[in-house]
């Protein structure tokens, strides 16, 4: 069973378009929830995270949006360039006990 | 830091064989997590350790897959026998309480 749904699967913009890829969640105990970017050859980095007493946090262009009441929580990456081109994972934990990721969205920016 | 250190990068062997998989966590780090990424399913946990002791191995495929963590500084995960489909990207991560999960640079392994 998966315990973080994310879409979509994969993403083209442009240069400069604003990418959104959303998660949902069901278990109400999870209290924690990070974004990775992937890169090929590479593992998981981690790219910004959240904790559901705040709605949104924003790191340079990258900027989080938490909705506690629907368990829903996304990433939208402002001007987005071709170096974002990547896959990002969401994630969701419990205190310090396991992640649970999403499926991946790949994320193409055209020049 | 040199940060989470696997080995080897590639490993193809042939379906039968043991494979063992190697992981060098942070120093320091007292969390350290086996995953396995494959196209279908995602980024699976096998198992993870807390100061050197396996805390939840339900994600171990089967009896075939076997993980230990004889010190902080090192970690294995063991196939045998290996099965076409077990071919994938393990990685190795750790952390510290609380701080955010370092990954490797995983293994990549194909079982033909």
């Amino acid at each position: 069973q998966q315990q973080v749904k994310q879409s979509p699967q994969s993403l083209i913009v442009q240069k400069g378009g604003i990418p959104i890829i959303n998660c949902a969640y069901e278990n109400t105990a999870f209290d924690y929830f990070p974004w990775y970017q992937q890169f090929p050859g590479k593992g998981p980095a981690l790219l910004i995270a959240i904790r559901p007493d705040v709605s949104e946090k924003k790191e340079g262009r990258f900027t989080i949006s938490f909705n506690k009441s629907a368990k829903q929580f996304s990433l939208h990456i402002m001007d987005s360039q071709p170096g974002d081109s990547a896959t990002y994972f969401c994630a969701a934990s419990t205190g310090a006990n396991n992640l649970f990721f999403g499926t991946g969205t790949r994320l193409t920016v055209i020049p | 830091d040199a940060g989470v250190i696997q080995s080897p990068r590639h490993e193809v062997t042939e379906m039968g064989q043991e494979v063992t998989l190697r992981c060098k966590p942070i120093s320091g780090h007292d969390y350290l997590f086996w995953y396995r990424q494959t196209m279908m399913r995602g980024l699976e946990l096998l198992i993870y350790f807390n100061n050197n002791v396996p805390i939840d191995d339900s994600g171990m495929p089967e009896d075939r897959f076997s993980a230990k963590m004889p010190n902080a500084s090192f970690s294995t995960l063991k196939i045998q026998p290996s099965e076409p489909r077990d071919s994938a990207v393990y990685f190795c991560a750790s952390r510290i309480h609380n701080s955010p999960l370092h990954f490797g640079n995983g293994t990549r392994l194909t079982v033909t």
